[in-house]
């Protein structure tokens, strides 16, 4: 089955202990991303990745890191997390960075920083 | 990227056809036009798109005005399940693939 894993799906930490969470995807896509979703906020974007070994900042990249060292996968990395990282995250991907190529999107990953 | 504009909320009665319209008035050229849908904290599903024609698949069918300044999304036969925030993006034809979430229409399938 195609589909957008990320681990771990929730996840209760606190400050400054770093953590990955992981995103697979089985579709041989080209193009991945990670979006975080607060309340009244929508979804907004953080690192994308065009391909192997390109990456490059979305609109709120502070305080991530991401590595595209193969095709299929995309971590996220908070090197020291704060609480207002709080909130949930989605990996997506889709077969090009062209427009016509719709995202396929995990299930989301529930961070809490306390 | 283009702004749509849509309503907060609607309701639909089950097995009924479910229209949830979408304005996009500055959309331009290139861009195309997007739904995609969200239950609860689920990942955001997509549902279908279309550039200028109408556009049909086995969840919904899309019909974009001939200036494409709106489009309507149709699903339908509804079902409780259909029960979602729906989100009508738009998205040019090419570059970093951003999706820009509004507030999405709120649909809520009525037993």
């Amino acid at each position: 089955e195609a589909q957008v894993t990320q681990n771990p799906r929730y996840l209760i930490t606190v400050t400054g202990k770093k953590l990955t969470v992981t995103c697979s995807q089985n579709m041989n896509h080209e193009y991945m991303s990670w979006y975080r979703q607060d309340p009244g906020l929508g979804l907004r974007q953080i690192y994308y990745s065009m391909n192997v070994e390109v990456t490059d900042k979305g609109d709120v990249p502070e305080g991530y890191k991401v590595s595209r060292k193969e095709k299929r996968n995309f971590p996220l990395i908070l090197e020291s997390p704060s609480p207002n990282q709080t909130s949930l995250y989605f990996c997506a991907s889709s077969l090009s960075f062209r427009g016509n190529q719709p995202q396929h999107f995990g299930d989301g990953t529930r961070l809490s920083i306390l | 990227d283009a702004k749509t504009t849509q309503p907060p909320s609607m309701d639909c009665a089950e097995g009924r056809a479910a229209n949830l319209p979408c304005n996009h008035s500055t959309i331009s050229g290139n861009e195309y036009v997007y739904w995609y849908r969200q239950i609860h904290s689920q990942g955001p599903q997509y549902i279908i798109h279309g550039l200028k024609n109408n556009e049909t698949n086995e969840m919904a069918s899309l019909i974009i005005t001939e200036d494409r300044k709106s489009s309507t999304l149709i699903l339908p036969h509804a079902t409780l399940r259909d029960t979602a925030v729906y989100y009508c993006i738009v998205r040019p034809g090419f570059g970093n693939e951003k999706l820009t979430f509004g507030t999405g229409t709120r649909l809520t399938i009525i037993p």
